[in-house]
């Protein structure tokens, strides 16, 4: 069964701290998305991952195609990164995706 | 390009009514689905569609309906609403590993 696995389910930090979550997936999945969701507000896509690291501004996502894991990090966390963050796993020779349950992010100034 | 469309934002039926969610793409995305999202469950997949006239059940199908005559439109249908259907609705569009959601359709069910 292909299966994602989110850590943690919620987080808390104060402003300007170096934020990291983790994604585990099942042998099956090619590649993953991160997802950003702002409270009552749609979903985007942050980066799509199948190897290495990619960066954008304040937001870093690596993944290890061996160890099936993949972190986001954001450093200089500010306020308006508070969101849900979602790993959602690329199910191999398809285009559906299977989600973790999703982070909460809160950055307090 | 509008991206993906939902309508409408929010809609209250009452149990047994139907109505349909509606969906449109302008990215001439072939892949096009359908999700729930409710608290501690996450994103489920309710139907999806590889392109004009082709559709399969996701996780979740039970009480909807879906058809795509267009490249365009994927619209989902509530035959008989139950309270167990309040949800967000995303539509999602994607070519490739480019994935895109609409706004959501949040949906309660009295």
């Amino acid at each position: 069964k292909n299966e994602v696995e989110q850590s943690p389910q919620n987080l808390t930090a104060q402003e300007g701290e170096f934020i990291t979550i983790n994604c585990s997936y099942s042998v099956g999945i090619s590649a993953l998305h991160w997802l950003q969701q702002h409270p009552g507000g749609g979903i985007v896509s942050l980066f799509m991952l199948s190897s290495g690291k990619k960066k954008h501004g304040r937001l870093i996502a690596t993944i290890n195609i061996q160890e099936k894991h993949s972190s986001l990090h954001i450093t200089a966390s500010h306020p308006r990164d508070s969101a849900v963050y979602i790993c959602a796993g690329v199910i191999q020779g398809a285009q559906k995706l299977v989600f973790g349950q999703g982070t909460r992010l809160t950055i307090n100034p | 390009n509008a991206g993906v469309t939902q309508t409408p934002k929010f809609q209250v039926l009452k149990t047994g009514q139907s109505m349909t969610l509606q969906c449109a793409q302008d990215m001439n995305h072939e892949y096009m689905s359908w999700y729930r999202q409710d608290p501690g469950m996450g994103l489920r997949l309710i139907h999806y569609s590889v392109g004009a006239g082709i559709t399969d059940q996701g996780e979740v199908p039970n009480g909807y309906n879906v058809s795509r005559s267009t490249t365009e439109d994927f619209p989902l249908r509530l035959l008989s609403a139950a309270p167990s259907q309040t949800s967000v609705y995303f539509c999602a569009s994607s070519r490739g590993y480019e994935q895109y959601f609409g706004p959501g359709t949040r949906l309660t069910v009295t």
